[in-house]
């Protein structure tokens, strides 16, 4: 099994501050055969399923703020919020899907 | 809209059995992987199951090896998770998810186990 690890567990920033969350495959979820990642980023508020942010690692999913980005490839990959809104306050998780499905652990985001 | 709806969640001793269903209704759901994702109260996400469009594959997490089967009914646009031999640590909400990346979720249906 590919194994996802996030970092760090929980941060509080300011609003309108940067936020940065790294996530860290065991293997490369990148495909030669269509020059993917494949890798996904949900946002989940509470009391809520999980919401697609990001496929293939950087595709913006429909709805999703352009202070929103998805970036990396192979085995490391970063979700940020350029500004963050108090609207943001989540738990973030990394999801591959390059093989049976398996997430991270999730990244609590919180307002200091 | 993609909706997806689950039901069948209910408080069961351990040992017991359950069978969740899933109604897909928005999108032909024929063409595409279906499957569970389960979270435990307060913790983070837990893949479970997939089956493929034609049911042909099915995948399972190792913990539910042997105990859950997954099944689908495209006539219907459903999708089933038969548990068995239920334990204190199946406890959880079930989602249900379409496509194999687990594209879209639905609200989920809470499965207690407990005597």
């Amino acid at each position: 099994d590919i194994v996802m690890t996030q970092s760090p567990d929980s941060l509080a920033v300011s609003l309108g501050e940067r936020a940065t969350i790294n996530c860290k495959s065991s293997q490369s979820l990148f495909s030669s055969s269509n020059n993917k990642n494949f890798l996904t980023w949900f946002q989940q508020k509470p009391g809520q399923p999980p919401k697609a942010l990001f496929y293939w690692a950087s595709t913006r999913g429909s709805g999703v703020p352009d202070r929103f980005s998805g970036s990396g490839s192979g085995t490391d990959f970063t979700l940020t919020i350029s500004s963050l809104q108090a609207e943001d306050v989540a738990l973030y998780y990394c999801q591959q899907y390059y093989s049976i499905p398996t997430f991270g652990q999730g990244t609590k985001v919180e307002i200091k | 809209e993609v909706q997806l709806v689950e039901s069948g969640g209910a408080l069961v001793q351990p040992g017991g059995s359950l069978r969740l269903s899933c109604a897909v209704s928005g999108v032909p759901s024929s063409d595409t992987w279906l499957g569970w994702v389960r979270q435990a109260p307060g913790k983070g996400l837990e893949w479970v199951a997939n089956i493929k469009s034609d049911g042909s594959e099915k995948n399972y997490v190792d913990s539910v090896k042997g105990r859950f089967t997954i099944s689908r009914d495209n006539a219907n646009d459903s999708v089933y998770l038969q548990m068995k031999s239920l334990r204190v640590e199946d406890t959880a909400l079930y989602y249900c998810t379409r496509g194999w990346g687990n594209d879209w979720w639905g609200q989920g249906t809470l499965v207690t186990v407990s005597s």
